[in-house]
């Protein structure tokens, strides 16, 4: 079984410039995750999807974050503009069902983004 | 709120056990996790505890949940070289993971 799929694995950009991430979950995973993860922290979630709908975005800054998962699979993450505080491993999870108990959340590499 | 909190760096030698200590703070917590983290790549669920358990065993891994101090612990047994990782302690909060910062466990041979 494919595991979650993230690209681009890393980038660098400006501050004040726009970026892109995208994510492919697990086929069949209803349930899709964002998480910022910050150099010597925990990751810290962004924004939940089921299927194609959002279900918690309370933490996603949406004067300049956006994210959408148009057909309920794969996800793109935007950043527009980008400071120097958005640097930070971006984590895209899924799961196959939200309340199934154990809540395994099969997490793919990451997008390293480094803002100068 | 909802806090979680961890040692940031544990070591020991190959062989040895290991023990990685978390508090958390929200006591309706249902389910605490453990998850490994290695350079580069995404994180991996370890284990997972039900919170009416007071142990769970899971061959080296052994998780100890103490629900009235809001403790969980991870022992490792036998720790092998590729134990060497950041482990993350992680309670779950309505809809989202709360994770703490993570313990970098180093093992040398």
């Amino acid at each position: 079984e494919a595991g979650v799929a993230q690209s681009p694995r890393y980038k660098i950009i400006e501050k004040r410039q726009s970026v892109a991430f995208w994510c492919n979950p697990i086929s069949g995973h209803a349930t899709l995750y964002w998480y910022q993860q910050i150099l010597g922290q925990g990751p810290k979630l962004l924004i939940q999807f089921q299927n194609n709908g959002v279900v918690d975005d309370s933490q996603l800054p949406k004067d300049r974050f956006s994210a959408e998962r148009l057909k309920g699979v794969d996800s793109t993450l935007k950043i527009q503009p980008a400071k120097l505080e958005d640097s930070a491993v971006y984590l895209c999870a899924s799961s196959p069902i939200r309340d199934r108990p154990s809540n395994e959340q099969f997490f793919g590499p990451g997008t390293r983004l480094t803002v100068l | 709120g909802e806090d979680v909190e961890q040692s940031l760096f544990l070591s020991v030698r190959e062989g040895d056990s290991s023990v990685i200590n978390c508090t958390y703070t929200d006591s309706s917590s249902t389910y605490l996790y453990w998850y490994k983290q290695e350079p580069g790549a995404g994180l991996q669920l370890l284990t997972y505890i039900f919170s009416n358990m007071d142990m769970k065993q899971d061959q080296r891994l052994t998780v100890l949940l103490n629900k009235k101090d809001k403790h969980l612990s991870l022992r490792i047994a036998d720790t092998q070289t590729g134990d060497s990782a950041i482990y993350f302690c992680a309670e779950r909060s309505r809809t989202a993971l709360i994770f703490g910062k993570g313990t970098t466990l180093s093992v040398s041979s």
